[in-house]
């Protein structure tokens, strides 16, 4: 069964503007990965946050994680039309790795 | 380069003829799995193989069978495919220890 639950399905921002994007689970982690996903093209891995981490920066990536919420957030910062894809949660606990249905976002130009 | 190849990119079939979807890897990950993609459900697992010989059942294993005699191949076999197995099928290999996954390219299937 799915493990994360992003939150939006869908999302459509301008240019420049911050996208965030949630994501819920349910069981006990080892880590928390975030994955991009071109148009039915495979998915590309962007940032890992472990278990014992509350925050995580990457570029204009920006991920957090609550585990007392089961929760883990995604922000995008000045957000480009290059962004506009799928973006996907996976929970990973002992080499067991479920996604989420993902988010779609749409950056406009 | 670090890839993940699948074969073919896309397969049109007919229900009942056997097919089988290539996997190989070139980073010497002992973790393989496959997923399918179907709209509004993201990625379910198919099977997953921790190590040479080493094969589970993920959440949709019905109808589908894999095989793991070489570390860098994870091939996917569809004994009798039927019209609900058409789906973007995505093979993803990574090495143990919390690490990130690399997938090939996808192999968009139409069973007819």
């Amino acid at each position: 069964s799915q493990q994360g639950e992003e939150d939006p399905q869908a999302l459509s921002i301008q240019e420049g503007e911050n996208a965030t994007m949630n994501c819920s689970y349910k069981t006990s982690i080892n880590n928390l990965q975030w994955y991009r996903q071109n148009s039915g093209r495979g998915l590309v891995h962007l940032i890992l946050i472990r278990s014992n981490e509350r925050e995580k920066h990457r570029g204009r990536l920006r991920v957090t994680l609550d585990t007392s919420k089961k929760s883990s957030s995604l922000l995008i910062t000045a957000s480009r039309a290059a962004d506009t894809a799928s973006y996907f949660c996976a929970t990973d606990n002992n080499n067991d790795m479920r996604f989420g249905a993902g988010t779609r976002l749409t950056v406009k130009p | 380069e670090a890839q993940v190849t699948q074969n073919p990119r896309y397969l049109i079939t007919v229900t009942g003829k056997k097919l089988t979807v290539t996997c190989s890897q070139n980073m010497n990950h002992e973790y393989m799995s496959w997923y399918r993609q179907d709209p509004g459900l993201g990625l379910r697992q198919i099977y997953y193989s921790m190590n040479v010989e080493v094969t589970d059942k993920g959440d949709v294993p019905e109808g589908y069978k894999v095989s793991r005699k070489e570390k860098r191949n994870f091939p996917l076999i569809l004994e009798s495919p039927s019209p609900n197995q058409t789906s973007l099928y995505f093979c993803a290999s990574r090495d143990r220890g919390g690490t990130e996954a690399f997938f090939g390219q996808g192999t968009r299937l139409t069973v007819v």
